[in-house]
């Protein structure tokens, strides 16, 4: 079964620092990572996904196998990044032989940038 | 603000009554999601079609119930046997079967509250 881990349900930090949001994830194939966010009042949405690895709003996530980790990384937090985020995983090429092709997604960090 | 729609956006429903969430999406996406969003408990899968005709249950199908009539449309009831009904519904949409590792889209949601 897959599983995705976020171990903070709140990360609270000032604008200008560095922000990581942590995500773990369990899954015996190979898995394509994503991360989705939620600003107030705003509908959840893609924020940046493992394969095409770009940078989004100053946002980078690495996809370590090794450790099954897909951390997501700012070097500098703004006070529009406060927000949900949700790290979320999607088993690629199981439906084939008969697995599951649904994402999983972690519980979701809330993250307030303080001024 | 198109894509994909959910009505209403707040819900009041009396004990005992069944009460059907609207999902429509224009994006031609073969997969539909019902999602439900409680606080530190993420997103939790309720129901899910690949296609017309068909769906699936997720991981808290218990009380609740789907139709996938049309590509464009995914209704969602909560009947009265769901235990705990209050919360926040989320619909998404995506490419589909073919493309499972695809990006999901998300409604606007709606609040389910029952008094």
């Amino acid at each position: 079964a897959q599983r995705v881990t976020q171990p903070e349900k709140l990360l609270s930090v000032f604008k200008g620092a560095p922000v990581e949001l942590k995500c773990n994830y369990s899954y015996s194939g190979s898995p394509e990572l994503f991360w989705y966010v939620q600003y107030s009042r705003q509908r959840l949405q893609l924020l940046l996904r493992h394969i095409s690895r770009e940078s989004i709003k100053g946002f980078t996530a690495d996809l370590n196998k090794g450790e099954t980790s897909f951390h997501l990384k700012k070097p500098f937090a703004q006070e529009e990044d406060s927000a949900m985020y949700y790290c979320a995983l999607h088993p690629a090429g199981d439906y084939a032989s008969g697995g599951s092709y649904i994402p999983t997604f972690g519980r979701g960090t809330s993250l307030i940038v303080h001024p | 603000d198109g894509g994909i729609t959910q009505s209403p956006k707040y819900l009041f429903r009396k004990e005992g009554q069944n009460v059907t969430l609207s999902c429509e999406q224009n994006l031609n996406h073969d997969a539909m999601y019902w999602y439900r969003q409680d606080p530190g408990q993420g997103l939790r899968l309720i129901y899910y079609s690949q296609i017309v005709n068909d769906f699936q249950k997720g991981d808290i199908a218990e009380g609740y119930s789907v139709s996938r009539e049309k590509k464009e449309s995914f209704p969602l009831t909560v009947t009265s046997a769901q235990k705990n009904p209050t919360a926040f519904y989320l619909c998404a949409s995506s490419k589909g079967l073919a493309e499972s590792t695809d990006t999901q889209y998300f409604g606007p949601g709606t609040r389910l509250t029952v008094l």
